[in-house]
This record gives structure tokens, sequence and C-alpha cells, in this order.
């Protein structure tokens, strides 16, 4: 199946701190890769849908200056968590589709974000 | 607004017992349902069902769809410690990003 790589898996940081997540498909290109975040014992919320080369499509209640989504190439997605805070602290996934319709997901290992 | 409701939102059994998982679901224009594995890390994919009354199966586990009442089951039989986790429903429509349901967690205890 396809492989979709997210890094790091851990970041432990102060509060203020800027901190980025990579999300690459290994053997596939992506056009669209989907962001979410997830509270403990609750189910996935989808941030926002990163598109190549153009703005990412936030989900409604998601601060754009506060979570920079770039999505630079085919391959790779980028969340930045932009002056992070306590409340930011959350695992975060990655998702990226190989059909257009995007209905088969694959999806990262998760990034586990706990800022001090 | 689309929704997806899983239910029980968790479940203890027994190894060796046979468990069936339900997803039912209100979205527009409806294209397919997935079912998802979440262990600790990243959900992983277990089936895609976009026609109703075909049964899917791989080895233990099987999920089937019903369009008309608009759900979805997943069975899995003769439950081990390893089937552990927390199994995601998810409905695609259109050209929207899926809809997770909240999930079930199933604990299977030796």
């Amino acid at each position: 199946g396809a492989v979709v790589s997210q890094h790091p898996s851990r970041v432990i940081c102060k509060s203020g701190t800027s901190v980025k997540i990579e999300c690459r498909s290994l053997d596939f290109q992506a056009t669209t890769m989907f962001w979410y975040r997830q509270f403990p014992k609750q189910s996935l919320m989808l941030m926002a849908t990163s598109n190549e080369g153009s703005k990412a499509t936030y989900e409604q209640g998601v601060e754009k200056d506060k979570f920079l989504i770039n999505h630079a190439s085919l391959t790779l997605s980028t969340l930045t968590v932009a002056s992070a805070h306590p409340e930011d602290s959350s695992f975060y996934i990655c998702s990226a589709s190989w059909d257009r319709n995007n209905e088969k997901l694959f999806f990262g290992s998760g990034t586990q974000l706990s800022v001090l | 607004e689309d929704k997806v409701v899983q239910s029980p939102l968790s479940l203890v059994v027994h190894e060796g017992d046979t468990v069936t998982l339900n997803c039912s679901y209100e979205v527009t224009n409806f294209r397919s349902l997935l079912w998802y594995k979440q262990e600790k890390k990243a959900p992983t994919f277990l089936f895609m069902l976009t026609s109703s009354g075909i049964e899917k199966k791989s080895g233990r586990l099987s999920s089937i769809l019903d369009k008309k009442e608009l759900f979805s089951i997943l069975n899995i039989t003769a439950t081990q410690t390893g089937d552990s986790a927390i199994y995601l429903c998810a409905v695609h429509s259109g050209n929207t990003p899926l809809v997770f349901g909240k999930g079930t967690r199933l604990s299977v205890i030796a």
C-alpha cells in the first residue's frame, strides 16, 4: 500500500515556539493532503485541506494564522503551529490520497505535540 | 450537515467473542464508506464499501453496507487481544473530505 511519512513523531516545546510538521507521500504523488487534529479519546477532526500549489482550505473554527499549511510539491505538505501554546497540545495527523476523488486515504503516523 | 454516528462508543469483550460494530450516516451524495483501525498512532485502512449487500472480508474481519437503511457493520469473529483498538467509520460524499464518526473503542481481554 501507499506510504505516508510524517515527521517528527513527537515534539515537546516551550510556549511561544513555532513547530513545523512534515508530511510526505513516499511512493505516490498527492495533489491533496489533509491535516487532522485528535484529542484524547476523540475522533479525528479535519483542520484543513492542503492543495499543491494553492492556498489551503481551512475548516470553520481553525485559525489559519495559527496553523500555517504549505503544500510546496506533490509529495510534501507542512503544518506549522505558530507560537504554540499549551492548548495547542494535541495529536496531529496528516493523510494523502492517490485518487482524484480523495476517497481512499493513507495516513501518516502522527505527531504528538506537547507545549509546556 | 453530513453526519456519521458509530455505536457503541466502547465495548469490552473476552477473547474468542464475536463483535459487531455499527455505523450509520446521513450525507448528501454518498460515494463510499470506509472503516479504519486506530491503535496507538495513525488509522490503518480496513475496508472501503460502495455497494449495498456485498460483504468485504479480510481474515476474521468482515463488513457490509446497506445504502437503503444508511448503515454499515463491521464484524470481528474470534476476537484476540490484538484487536483492541478504536475502530473509525468514515463516509465520503462528493468532493468533500471524509467525515469521521467518533469511533468505537474495543477492548478485548484475555
